[in-house]
């Protein structure tokens, strides 16, 4: 059974950091893209970053361009995710998930909430 | 960056109902489109991709058409489990933008 177990996700002041990782099981991590997704409370879907599966190519959103950092361990079956300066509209649940062109396997989510 | 414009926001059903969905990109995507259903606090679940590919384990009633920039999703018979909110998103290129969303609502 393929899971994805996101953590790391809390309460933090703007101007601070955070350290996601999304813990994978089930598949094959090695062999898939890995993508961050977050969604702010009651709003839609916002694509924030991917890494392919040898961490060759890494993209990210506008948004969050130099000072959200993406990686991976495959030897670890983790993917991360480093968010510095982080600011209020960066509150919402991270999902991390798999997949280049579509997202098939997606965790449960976790919080993260930017506020003083 | 490719600009995904779902309609409508949200629409009232009742069971049985046949339901429409339409999602349109800002430029030709291809058949690059995906579908997801979202329901309250889980994450989404991929439904199609490549805009008619129906994943495996979802019902009939679900299908997908269009390419270029005009897209639909359609449910054939509205079921009590389908309520939910229903996204598109591109993946033609990156950013893989998502639509804004469509809460399918009971009527």
């Amino acid at each position: 059974e393929v899971q994805l177990v996101e953590s790391g996700g809390g309460l933090v002041k703007p101007g601070g950091s955070l350290r996601l990782s999304c813990a994978a099981s089930g598949f094959t991590f090695s062999s898939y893209t890995m993508n961050w997704v977050r969604q702010a409370p009651g709003k839609g879907l916002d694509w924030v970053s991917s890494i392919t599966s040898s961490s060759n190519y890494i993209y990210y959103a506008d948004s969050v361009m130099g000072r959200f950092t993406i990686s991976r361990d495959n030897a670890k079956n983790s993917l991360y995710l480093q968010m510095n300066s982080l600011r209020a509209e960066d509150t919402a649940v991270y999902y991390c998930a798999t997949g280049d062109t579509a997202h098939l396997y997606w965790g449960q989510g976790t919080l993260v909430t930017v506020s003083s | 960056d490719i600009q995904m414009t779902q309609s409508p926001s949200s629409l009232s059903a009742s069971v049985g109902d046949r339901v429409t969905i339409t999602c349109r990109a800002s430029q030709s995507i291809s058949n690059y489109l995906n579908w997801y259903q979202q329901k309250p606090g889980k994450a989404p679940k991929l439904l199609i991709n490549d805009a008619s590919s129906l994943q495996s384990g979802v019902p009939s009633r679900f299908s997908g058409s269009g390419s270029g920039t005009d897209f639909t999703l359609t449910i054939s018979s509205l079921q009590p489990e389908d309520f939910a909110t229903y996204f598109c998103q591109q993946s033609y290129s990156a950013p893989r933008t998502f639509g804004q969303g469509t809460k399918v609502e009971i009527k």
